[in-house]
């Protein structure tokens, strides 16, 4: 079975703050997408990272995939309210590229 | 700029009655898929379309049937509702790379639609 974990389940930060959300399998992927989904609506693409070891920045946002494209971590600087919201990862499993793997998870909340 | 189009938004229906879940893209996209999202398992792929004329199950099919009408629809079919699907469902659009299959590119969502089954 392969899983994607992703950690914390739940932050709740201040207006400012930094922080970093991660998402860990022992599964190696092609490529790994985070998205984010706000209440009410479907998740929306952020990035993919296809490349171990690539980084990819959007405006506040860090996403890093891990050398070995086995994880990834999202870091988010001064964070502001805009920013809540549940952070997805999803893995493209390298096995056969049929079947795509989500995590849970995170559910950020970054308060005034 | 509508995107991925789900209709009904909101639905509530009694055990062992049918429904079909409806979606529209506009993206000219040729994989479609249909997942639905509880709390603590996340979201999970129930069936998808790799191309017009093809679907295959996904994670957790039992229940639910589909048909990709044309490039643009893909629909989801409850024959006798349980309270086990009461969830929210999306569905999701892709453009896969000459590269690699469907699951390799971003999906795009609709908004959802809230299933209560009584």
């Amino acid at each position: 079975t392969q899983l994607l974990e992703q950690s914390p389940q739940f932050l709740s930060i201040q207006e400012g703050e930094n922080l970093t959300v991660y998402c860990n399998s022992s599964s190696v992927f092609s490529s790994l997408q985070w998205y984010r989904q706000e209440p009410g609506e479907g998740p929306v693409l952020l990035v993919t990272v296809v490349t171990g070891g690539e980084v990819k920045k959007l405006k506040r946002l860090t996403f890093q995939f891990g050398d070995a494209r086995k994880d990834s971590s999202l870091h988010i600087t001064a964070a502001q309210p805009g920013d809540t919201g549940l952070y997805l990862c999803a893995g493209a499993w390298a096995g056969n590229n049929r079947k795509l793997i989500w995590g849970l998870g995170t559910s950020l909340a970054v308060n005034p | 700029n509508a995107g991925v189009t789900q209709t009904p938004k909101f639905q509530v229906l009694k055990t062992g009655q049918s429904m079909t879940l409806q979606c529209a893209q506009d993206m000219n996209h040729n994989s479609m898929y249909w997942y639905r999202q509880d709390p603590g398992m996340g979201l999970r792929l129930i069936y998808y379309s790799a191309s017009e004329g093809t679907t295959d199950k996904g994670e957790v099919p039992n229940g639910y049937n589909v048909s990709r009408l044309n490039k643009r629809e893909f629909s989801l079919r409850l024959e006798s509702a349980a309270p086990s699907q009461t969830s929210v469902y999306f569905c999701a659009s892709s453009e896969p790379a000459a590269w690699a299959g469907p699951f390799n590119q971003p999906q795009h969502f609709g908004d959802g639609t809230r299933l209560s089954i009584l």
